[in-house]
């Protein structure tokens, strides 16, 4: 399967600061995934990165609040900025890897970022 | 109205006990993840499945399409089974995931 890796794994940040989160993946992907998840809630859709083109944001995200950028067909960033404690969540990355030999979705393992 | 399901949304279990979690979705789907999320946050895809059933060690999960359910099977639990367990779907003609609220699962020692 393919491999993905984020960082941080953590982070506790000040408010008013921002966090840029990587996402790492062993493998060219066409698509790439940015959910964040908040306490006790379930994973939300913030926004589709495809290399090459602007990010694509889900209703209730902003590029303003979230710049993504995508250089490369294995790397991806998610900044989440001016945070408040509201961006208190897990974020994660996840790649489609529909059409190559994996031909399904992977999830990397997360980046739990507490604001203070 | 979630359009993924999971039942139950606790449980409690011993070791050794044979355990069951549902999901299930309102539309057509082209894939079914299960996710096992540790308290630490880090998510583990544990099964694709877009028909029939799958089995890795001591986890089987099957699905049925025509009934729009999925069920997530443990058998001879383990406390180190204890996690959050998550039902993913990606609705066909998308690539997009809706996720369920997800199941806590704790196996006691």
């Amino acid at each position: 399967s393919a491999v993905i890796s984020q960082k941080p794994s953590r982070d506790i940040c000040q408010r008013g600061t921002s966090l840029t989160i990587q996402c790492q993946v062993d493998s060219q992907v066409t698509m790439m995934f940015w959910y964040r998840q908040q306490p006790g809630q379930s994973l939300t859709l913030i926004a589709t990165a495809n290399q090459g083109s602007e990010a694509t944001y889900e209703s209730g995200f902003v590029i303003d609040k979230f710049p993504i950028s995508r250089p490369n067909l294995t790397f991806s960033t998610l900044t989440v900025s001016n945070m408040s404690p509201e961006d208190s969540s897990i974020y994660l990355c996840s790649v489609d890897g529909t059409g190559t030999v994996y031909n399904e979705q992977f999830f990397g393992p997360g980046t739990r970022l507490t604001v203070l | 109205k979630n359009e993924v399901e999971q039942s139950p949304q606790n449980l409690t279990a011993q070791e050794g006990e044979f355990i069951t979690i549902n999901c299930s979705y309102s539309v057509g789907i082209s894939a079914l993840h299960w996710l096992q999320q540790h308290p630490g946050g880090g998510i583990v895809s544990l099964f694709m499945l877009s028909s029939g059933k799958k089995k890795h060690g001591r986890l089987i999960a099957t699905i049925n399409i025509q009934e729009k359910h999925s069920s997530l099977h443990i058998t001879a639990s383990h406390p180190r089974d204890s996690a959050v367990y998550i039902c993913a779907v990606r609705w066909t003609g998308t690539y997009k995931y809706i996720f369920g609220t997800g199941t806590r699962l704790k196996v006691l020692a």
